[in-house]
């Protein structure tokens, strides 16, 4: 166990509509990152945040939209959801903006039907 | 544009015998590079890394190398074990990109008693 959660586990939706995919970080870690993971490929890169403030951005479509709340909890907001959407979508944590290691969650499984 | 690259899908070797993971990249910004082991329905875990002023960094049976000359790293595990069996990513980043990673595709390994 990582200390990383993530909610929900699976998420089925249709074309069109929007999701909320919850991440709660390591007691301690305040950077939060989120990746996609599509079919039979690696890890991509989308936002990070560090203590609240967005930190960098990566491969994230305008439709997407990520915060990290007081309590560092973050929420990856994502719209007008098309089939392609359909991936995993893993949250890691560590604790500052160095390289330090960063710990996964589980992931959420999104698959947009 | 693929800046990191794990050619073999898949890897089978016996148990107590040596499992050896290639990956290869392009952008010669990266300096710092890790392993993470992913089984099914979980996130990524760390397993070990190394940086770029470095050519072996080992930890217990795992053991990385780098060739920075051939963009090539690659990370060796002796002796082999049936619970080694996993998806295993290779990930870099660069330290002008922040902690931001790149990940490769990652390779299955498997470990048959």
């Amino acid at each position: 166990d990582s200390g990383v959660t993530q909610t929900p586990k699976h998420l089925i939706t249709a074309t069109g509509q929007r999701v909320t995919l919850r991440c709660s970080p390591r007691s301690g870690d305040l950077s939060v990152y989120w990746y996609q993971q599509s079919l039979d490929q690696g890890l991509q890169f989308l936002i990070q945040y560090y203590n609240g403030e967005e930190r960098a951005k990566g491969n994230i479509l305008e439709r997407f939209s990520a915060q990290q709340f007081p309590d560092l909890h973050s929420e990856l907001n994502l719209s007008s959801l098309e089939l392609g959407d359909s991936a995993l979508y893993f949250c890691a944590s560590s604790v500052g903006t160095e390289r330090e290691t960063q710990y996964f969650g589980p992931g959420t499984r999104l698959l947009v039907l | 544009d693929q800046q990191v690259k794990q050619n073999s899908p898949s890897l089978s070797v016996q148990e107590g015998r040596i499992s050896i993971l290639n990956c290869d990249y392009t952008n010669s910004m990266f300096d710092y590079f890790l392993w993470y082991k992913k089984y099914p329905a979980e996130g990524p875990t760390f397993l070990i890394s190394i940086s770029s002023i470095k050519d072996k960094n080992e930890d217990g049976r795992f053991t990385v190398f780098l060739n920075k000359s051939a963009k090539h790293l690659s990370l060796h595990i002796v002796p082999s074990q049936p619970g080694d069996s996993a998806v295993y990513f290779c990930a870099a980043s660069a330290r002008t990109s922040g902690s931001r990673l790149t990940f490769g595709e990652g390779t299955q390994l498997t470990v048959n008693p």
